[in-house]
Order: structure tokens, then C-alpha cells, then sequence
């Protein structure tokens, strides 16, 4: 199982430019969420789902959004890139519960100048 | 509001001896803590949990501490090794799938 595959691992854009962040499982995971981490600040929920067809602002969503169209695939899209979306994303998934451990990606850091 | 607060950004600890990671919440509605382990380049990995009806769970060198009354949980690792140098989140949820907040990390060194 490769578990949970994010691309691209590293991306320099410049503002205003667009780009998605993608992120697969393969564990038949229901949650996926998307985080993202900061210098020094812990790990932020953007958006999440909790299935095909399902998905939910987290408590930072401004200036993105996702999709979910099947149980592997919870892509990220940053519209109108802002030097504020400098980070490192990180995607991750969970079952059979909300609560249940997270697995996470090895992140994408991105950088927006 | 950082509802998740970890205040020791770093912590450094001989081999074979104790590391003690702290961090402490401020929602009584959390029930349910969890600690990741976080090497650079890679996503972070769950590595213990605990239910808010206990006040204790252990999986090998790994224990954590409840204590609800303060509102604070801590990761014991004994012994520790040179492999346990990480990051360390400790995280808190209540009900739903957006309900899990995150702890700034403790940087943890083990020196051999």
C-alpha cells in the first residue's frame, strides 16, 4: 500500500497564478482533509470530506477550494496564489471515525513570491 | 485562540534517560488526544492516543498522562533514543471531522 500520495512535492508560484494540489489514498479511507502548517504554528484544517460527493470548510478555506468525485481523490485548488499561501500542505485520511488517527502525506511546500 | 498549546518549542534529553512532552487544552469539550511524531520531509504519524475516560495509556515506551482537572496531557518516552528525534504535535478533538486542533510541536533531541 503506498498509503497517501501527494504532487507535486515542491512548487514555486508567482501571485495570481493558479495551480492544484493532488492528493490520492489507497486505503479506502471515507475522511480526507487537507492541513496546512506554518513556520512555528501547528497544523490548520483548510477543507475536509467525509466521502464521495462530501465536502466542508475547515477553519482556514479562504482562497481555496477541493473536490472530492471518488472515495481516492481529494485534489486542492489554490485560485489566485497569495504570498499568505506560503506553506506546506499536507493531505491525510482517516476511517472508520472522525476521531480516528490520521494518515498523512508527506506534504507539499509551497511557495508563493 | 490556539485551543492546543505545546510551550516548550524544544527539548533535548540524553539517551536512555526520560523525555517528558507537554501540552495542555483549554476546551473541556475535547475527548480525545492523540500524539504524532514528525520527521523532516515526511507527514506526521500517529503514534498514541487517549480517551478522555482514561487517565492513562501505555504502548511500550510510549506512555501518555491525562489529567482533565488541569486540562494538560503529556508523552513519556522511556528510554529514550537517538531514532526518537522528531517533531512532536499533540492534538485534541471533540465531536466531528472538523473538530481536531493541533499543538505547535515540541522539537525533541535525543542525544547519544
Amino acid at each position: 500500500n503506498a498509503g497517501v500520495t501527494q504532487t507535486p512535492k515542491f512548487r514555486i508560484l508567482k501571485i495570481g497564478q493558479s495551480m492544484t494540489l493532488q492528493c490520492t489514498q489507497d486505503m479506502n479511507h471515507n475522511y480526507m482533509y487537507w492541513y496546512r502548517q506554518d513556520p512555528g504554528m501547528g497544523l490548520k484544517l483548510i477543507y475536509y470530506s467525509v466521502g464521495a460527493g462530501i465536502t466542508d470548510k475547515g477553519e482556514v478555506p479562504n482562497g481555496y477550494n477541493v473536490s472530492r468525485s471518488t472515495t481516492e481523490d481529494f485534489p486542492l485548488r489554490l485560485e489566485l496564489a497569495a504570498p499568505s499561501q506560503t506553506s506546506v500542505y499536507f493531505c491525510a485520511s482517516s476511517w472508520p471515525a472522525p476521531n480516528s488517527p490520521l494518515h498523512f502525506g508527506n506534504g507539499t511546500r509551497l511557495t508563493v513570491t | 485562540d490556539q485551543q492546543v498549546k505545546q510551550n516548550s518549542p524544544s527539548l533535548s534529553v540524553q539517551e536512555g534517560r526520560i523525555s517528558i512532552l507537554n501540552c495542555d487544552y483549554t476546551n473541556s469539550m475535547f475527548d480525545y488526544f492523540l500524539w504524532y511524531k514528525k520527521y523532516p520531509a515526511e507527514g506526521p504519524t500517529f503514534l498514541i492516543s487517549i480517551s478522555s475516560i482514561k487517565d492513562k495509556n501505555e504502548d511500550g515506551r510510549f506512555t501518555v498522562f491525562l489529567n482533565k482537572s488541569a486540562k494538560h496531557l503529556s508523552l513519556h518516552i522511556v528510554p529514550s533514543q537517538p531514532g526518537d528525534s522528531a517533531v512532536y504535535f499533540c492534538a485534541a478533538s471533540g465531536a466531528g471531522a472538523n473538530n481536531l486542533f493541533f499543538g505547535t510541536g515540541t522539537r525533541l533531541t535525543v542525544i547519544p
